[in-house]
């Protein structure tokens, strides 16, 4: 399996909604990753998980709250967001952090905050 | 510090012919440097990279990039365009002893029929 997959593919959700992202990778990879992309941009990193330890908060606002329960998965916990927090996000995972790893990217889950 | 840059936000090319989409980089230690391609509404797909050694590196679906330290260069280059080779293409560096992959703002590549 060498594939990372994102639910759901689409979210909408208001200002006070609670909604979790979830991503999941049965690569045996032990870095994962948070970014979040806008249209016709680079993807701009959120979060990184070495070894399920959350390493990398790139001074990210409190209402993204990342959680990697394990190996395999890593979650995003969203709430009280803006309509700027609009976006492309995409979950990755690498066989560790940094050095030459390359990253693996899922789909990405298309947010919409009204 | 790390950057990269990517010169062209556009690249049209004729179907059939080669195509180069640039991409120069600055880091302070040895680079690891990435290919990347999106197309719309997907997450990234990794294309080829460079760690060391041989200069021209080889990837997927027909994808090379050339490495040249003296011009800080990382080109991707294909012999043969395909009009399903129209894409975002990023390139992206990650400096020896970084976590941080950091991206260039992309090139979009058309390929015309």
């Amino acid at each position: 399996d060498t594939e990372v997959t994102q639910t759901p593919k689409h979210l909408v959700m208001g200002m006070t909604n609670k909604k979790s992202l979830k991503c999941e990778q049965h690569m045996g990879h032990r870095a994962m990753y948070w970014y979040k992309q806008k249209a016709k941009k680079p993807p701009e990193l959120m979060f990184v998980y070495s070894y399920e330890k959350l390493s990398i908060n790139e001074s990210v606002p409190s209402r993204f709250s990342p959680e990697c329960p394990n190996s395999s998965l890593l979650n995003l916990h969203l709430h009280a967001l803006q309509p700027e927090d609009s976006a492309l996000y995409l979950c990755a995972s690498s066989q560790r952090a940094g050095g030459y790893n390359e990253q693996f990217f899922g789909p990405g889950t298309r947010l919409t905050v009204l | 510090a790390q950057s990269v840059a990517q010169p062209e936000d556009q690249v049209n090319v004729a179907e059939g012919n080669p195509l180069t989409v640039k991409c120069t980089y600055s880091v302070s230690g040895n680079p690891y440097l990435f290919w990347y391609v999106q197309y719309p509404n997907r997450g990234l797909q990794f294309l080829l990279k460079y760690i060391t050694g041989d200069n021209l590196v080889k990837g997927s679906y027909g994808f090379e990039a050339e490495f040249n330290k003296s011009q800080t260069s990382f080109h991707l280059k294909k012999p043969s365009a395909l009009v399903s080779d129209s894409a975002l293409y990023f390139c992206a560096v990650r400096d020896t002893g970084a976590n941080n992959l950091f991206f260039g703002t992309g090139t979009r590549l058309t390929v015309i029929p």
